[in-house]
């Protein structure tokens, strides 16, 4: 069964502390993985999409890497506006269509 | 801006009533997917539609149910409404072959 698995489930930083989040997959076939983040509230909002290990893709202070079992979401002197909860998920091939199965998020907290 | 919208935003509905949640996606992108998300966690796929027909479903009864209409908007409908229906109802829409999943603001729906 596919799965994913995010760790820690919670994360508090003072700003400029960098620090990463870790996704854990199990998944037979991966198609790509995605990273969001969602706001209270909100909808996720669409930061990457991994499909190979080595891939490396930046965006401001974030960056995701992936491995064939994991991807990690690297936050580089993070900012209070960084704040949020950060989805990871696995495309997955399932009775004819693609979906995606994710993980329960890191809430992340940045602090003045 | 994702060009995805979900209309309502907010809704109440009482348990046994039916409910009808309404999205629009962006041009080009026709195929769109429906996914619930409960307080905590990560958003769990309900079905997906591509061209007009829905070609994948996960572990949802049949009383949720959709359509895609040739403009590539959609509904989701549940009828017979429980009390753990209550949730984030989020539509997604992405292009044929594209790597790139949009999420709308999602629909909260509360069941009383």
């Amino acid at each position: 069964e596919d799965q994913v698995t995010q760790s820690p489930e919670a994360l508090r930083l003072q700003e400029g502390e960098s620090s990463s989040l870790n996704c854990s997959y199990t998944v037979s076939g991966l198609r790509g993985l995605f990273w969001y983040r969602q706001d209270p509230g909100k909808g996720p909002e669409f930061l990457f999409t991994l499909y190979s290990a080595g891939e490396e893709k930046e965006k401001e202070r974030l960056k995701a890497t992936l491995t064939k079992k994991e991807s990690f979401l690297h936050i580089t002197a993070p900012k209070p506006e960084d704040s949020a909860t950060y989805l990871c998920a696995v495309q997955a091939w399932t009775g004819g269509s693609e979906k995606l199965v994710f993980g329960k998020g890191t809430k992340l907290t940045v602090n003045p | 801006e994702t060009g995805v919208t979900q209309s309502p935003t907010h809704l109440i509905k009482t348990r046994g009533q039916q409910v009808t949640l309404r999205c629009s996606s962006q041009s080009g992108h026709n195929t769109v997917s429906w996914y619930q998300q409960a307080l905590g966690q990560g958003p769990q796929f309900i079905f997906q539609y591509y061209r007009e027909e829905e070609n994948g479903r996960g572990n949802f009864p049949p009383r949720f149910s959709g359509l895609q209409f040739p403009n590539y908007s959609s509904e989701l409908n549940v009828n017979a409404l429980e009390l753990d229906d209550s949730a984030l109802y989020l539509c997604a829409s992405s292009p044929v072959g594209g790597d790139t999943i949009y999420f709308g603001e999602g629909s909260w729906l509360t069941v009383v």
